[in-house]
């Protein structure tokens, strides 16, 4: 089946740095890719889709300059979180689809920022 | 726009019982519907998709556009079944899939 692969599953970063989150489509191509942000006992909140080779689509209310989503390849895309402050901390889901599958996620990444 | 509406945050029942966990959605095209499961420390599993019409865990959910519902059921609770149960909306092709609130469903022995 769909395989997702997401890096790191945690990681612990100084304010004011920035952190690069990996999402891998192993065994598929992802032609869209969808990243997540859930807050502890919520629910997954969208927070940009992106096309391979296009700029990401970003809902309502997300920071792009903040938020930088690269979808460079049919199998990677990444999401950085710039400047870093302790409101960013969270935990971060991204999900793929490519043709004929489903929405496959990756295992997430909790980023806390100190 | 698309919405999904699951207006139980918390539901509660003894095992053995039936179990309706419900959700509602809204949007102008043709959805399509999803159940997503949450253990605790797990990853998000996907559950149920309305294409594919099949029981898993014995979960079944019908899809009604007349009520716009798709409400996931089981006749009879597992403590195991205990997690948290997201559903979600999508789109034909690449479109955006979009969470419910999400509901804790807590299995009493």
């Amino acid at each position: 089946g769909a395989v997702v692969s997401q890096h790191p599953s945690w990681v612990i970063c100084k304010s004011g740095t920035s952190v690069k989150i990996e999402c891998r489509s192993l065994d598929f191509q992802a032609t869209t890719m969808f990243w997540y942000r859930q807050f502890p006992k919520q629910s997954l909140m969208l927070m940009a889709t992106s096309n391979e080779g296009s700029k990401a689509t970003y809902e309502q209310g997300v920071e792009k300059d903040k938020f930088l989503i690269n979808h460079a390849s049919l199998t990677l895309s990444t999401l950085t979180v710039t400047s870093a402050h302790p409101e960013d901390s969270s935990f971060y889901i991204c999900s793929a689809r490519g043709s004929g599958t489903g929405y496959t996620f990756g295992s997430g990444t909790r980023l806390t920022v100190v | 726009a698309q919405r999904v509406t699951q207006p139980e945050k918390l539901l509660s029942v003894f095992k053995g019982a039936p179990v309706e966990l419900k959700c509602n959605y809204s949007y102008s095209g043709s959805p399509e519907l999803f159940w997503y499961v949450q253990y605790s420390r797990q990853r998000l599993q996907l559950l149920l998709r309305h294409i594919s019409r099949e029981s898993i865990k014995g979960f079944t959910a019908d899809l009604n556009k007349g009520e716009t519902s798709f409400h996931l059921k089981k006749p009879f609770a597992q403590e195991e079944d205990s997690a948290m149960y997201y559903c979600a909306l999508g789109g034909q092709g690449a479109q955006k899939l979009v969470f419910g609130q999400g509901t804790r469903l807590t299995i009493n022995p």
